[in-house]
């Protein structure tokens, strides 16, 4: 199947501190999503970007489809911006692999005040 | 609108008991799905369903039933709780794509806590 490899595993910042998480991944995808896991455990969309680059507030995202890989901008970070950021891609196969996503391991990222 | 809900929040069963974990989403979306998490690790997939009648099975299928008997429903059934089945379970819906549109954003409940004991 899908690898999906997130890196780093882990990142300490200070606030205000700037950051880029990346997502590779193995094969061509219909869908990659950009996931921020809060300390209560909800999973909050962050972006739909199976390729292109979009913006939100702080947050901005890359995806370079034909290279296989994907990344994650925070800039200006804050306490709030703590917890697990997942990548996960659904298999561009197509049919049997509509809507199997398959989720990297995740940043777990702290910033500290 | 709710989005995604789920239902109960958190749950404690012994070993052997069944029970059933709720998903309801308002959103008519026709593609919904069951992942699991367990600590450390991202999330797996362990059943799905295309719409109304239809559901499959996923990476990690084995001690789950599914079904979907309308579209905004899709209960996941533990038969006889084990152990390892202790987890947080997500629930996620999303569009199937139609015609030109590839959308196919997925949305996620807020999890239901699992400890099996």
């Amino acid at each position: 199947g899908i690898q999906v490899e997130q890196s780093p595993p882990d990142l300490i910042l200070q606030e205000g501190a700037n950051s880029t998480l990346r997502c590779n991944f193995s094969d061509s995808v219909n869908n990659l999503q950009w996931f921020h896991q809060n300390p209560w455990g909800q999973l909050i969309n962050l972006f739909y970007i199976p390729s292109g680059t979009k913006q939100n507030g702080r947050l901005s995202a890359t995806t370079v489809a034909t290279e296989r890989y994907s990344l994650l901008y925070i800039s200006s970070s804050q306490t709030t911006d703590s917890g697990v950021y997942f990548c996960a891609v659904e298999l561009g196969a197509g049919g049997t692999s509509y809507g199997k996503l398959t989720f990297g391991q995740g940043t777990i990222l702290t910033v500290h005040p | 609108n709710a989005g995604v809900t789920q239902t109960p929040k958190f749950q404690v069963l012994k070993t052997g008991q069944s029970m059933t974990l709720q998903c309801a989403q308002d959103m008519n979306h026709e593609y919904m799905s069951w992942y699991r998490q367990d600590p450390g690790m991202g999330l797996r997939l362990i059943h799905y369903s295309v719409g109304a009648g239809i559901t499959d099975q996923g990476e990690v299928p084995n001690g789950y039933n599914v079904s979907r008997s309308t579209t905004e429903d899709f209960p996941l059934r533990l038969l006889s709780a084990a152990p390892s089945q202790t987890s947080v379970y997500f629930c996620a819906s999303s569009f199937l794509p139609w015609g030109a549109s590839s959308y196919n954003e997925q949305f996620f409940g807020p999890g239901t806590r699992l400890t099996v004991l």
